[in-house]
Parts: C-alpha cells; sequence; structure tokens
C-alpha cells in the first residue's frame, strides 16, 4: 500500500460526459502528480500540483482540468469525454517537488471507460 | 530532463540476474537516476535511486560509472513475479525548475519459467 487513495477505481461512462476522479496523497505530501495511461503505452504526464498550486504541464489536453485543495488532496476533471479517453489514470504524490529527484508513490489508479 | 534509453524488452529465466542498462548522456550535475517497476494495471513503484558508484537495497542494486552517462539495474535471481516494465528516469533536481516526472517506454522484462 502506497498511501496515495485514488476513487473511484474503475468508471464506465458515455461519450460526452463529464468525470471527476479524486486523489488523496500520502500524508505528508505537499505534490501531486497526475498520469494518463492507455491500453500498451506509456505513462504520459498531465500536471503537477505542490501545496495547492500548478508546478507543471505536460501534455494535458484543453477538455480535461485539475486542481488541489487546501487539504492537499487533488481532482482531475475530465469533460466532452471520447472514446480515446479510456485509459488508467494514476495519481502520485511526493514530499516535494523535485521532480524526478524525488520519490513519487503512486495510487492504484483509475480505470475509465468511455463507451 | 536528461534524456533516457533503455531496451525495449528484455527475458530471462526464473533464478537468473537481471541487469537492464540505462543511457543517459546529458545527464546533468544535479541530476540522480531513479528506477521504477511497474505491474501491469498497477502505478509505478519506486525501486532504488543513485547518483554515483552503486548503492544496494534489499530489491536491487544500481550501478553507475564515473562519467554517470549509464546506469545498471541489477535484479538478483529474479522470479516469475518480477515480470513487468521497469523504467529509468533521471530527472532535473533544482527545487522550484521543472518538476515533471517523465516516464520513457520503459524495459518490458518477461521472465521465464
Amino acid at each position: 500500500d502506497s498511501g496515495v487513495t485514488q476513487t473511484p477505481k474503475h468508471l464506465i461512462t458515455a461519450t460526452g460526459q463529464r468525470v471527476t476522479l479524486r486523489c488523496s496523497p500520502r500524508s505528508g505530501d505537499l505534490s501531486v502528480y497526475w498520469y494518463q495511461q492507455s491500453l500498451d503505452q506509456g505513462l504520459q504526464f498531465l500536471i503537477q500540483y505542490y501545496n495547492g498550486e500548478e508546478r507543471a504541464k505536460g501534455n494535458i489536453l484543453e477538455r480535461f482540468s485539475a486542481q488541489q485543495f487546501p487539504d492537499l488532496h487533488s481532482e482531475l476533471n475530465l469533460s466532452s469525454l471520447e472514446l480515446g479517453d479510456s485509459a488508467l489514470y494514476f495519481c502520485a504524490s511526493s514530499v516535494e517537488g523535485q521532480g524526478s529527484n524525488t520519490e513519487a508513490f503512486f495510487g492504484q489508479g483509475t480505470r475509465l471507460t468511455v463507451v | 530532463l536528461a534524456k533516457t534509453t533503455q531496451p525495449i524488452s528484455m527475458d530471462s529465466y526464473e533464478g537468473q540476474e537481471v541487469n537492464i542498462t540505462c543511457s543517459h548522456n546529458n545527464i546533468a550535475t544535479n541530476d540522480y537516476i531513479t528506477w521504477y517497476q511497474q505491474f501491469p494495471s498497477q502505478g509505478p513503484r519506486f525501486i532504488i535511486q543513485g547518483y554515483k558508484t552503486k548503492v544496494t537495497n534489499e530489491v536491487a542494486s544500481l550501478f553507475i560509472p564515473a562519467d554517470r552517462k549509464s546506469s545498471t539495474l541489477s535484479l538478483p535471481r529474479v522470479s516469475l513475479s518480477d515480470t513487468a516494465v521497469y523504467y529509468c528516469l533521471v530527472g532535473d533536481g533544482r527545487r522550484n525548475r521543472d518538476d515533471k516526472i517523465i516516464f520513457g517506454k520503459g524495459t518490458r522484462l518477461h521472465i521465464l519459467p
């Protein structure tokens, strides 16, 4: 158990809909990262927050947005969903935001299926 | 971020030692080398991190030559459960700089009985 909690574990929704994925970081971790992993694809970095502020952005679509709340949990909002958005979405957290020099702890992911 | 190159896939047998090499020719002075392991449908898990020479923990060893342009992850006596994708990462450790943790395609390790 990494200490990072993601909910829900599975989500099935229709095209055009909007969903919210939630991530609770490890206790004490200030930094949260979101990743998308499609079938047999690599981990695509989406966005990172540090202590409530956006720190780094990857290839995140304009239909996607995220935020980190004062209690440090984070939500990833996906709207106008398309079939191609079906993927595993991972959240990771770390104590500080030092990029790849930091040990990041990953949640078990949310499997999103768009039908 | 320093680009990394590692083999796409490797096969080995149970009980063997497996070495996965990663090239990172443009590694910067501040960069550490970090390896993660990912099982199917699970999030990656940190294995080991090092800066130079050799680091060993209960799971693996990491060998880094003096020029730091490559590194080798060594898994002793692998078992079927070591079948996974292994990612080599080299990052920019400067605070308040680019904090992305970028994963490449990794090495798909397949352990055979």
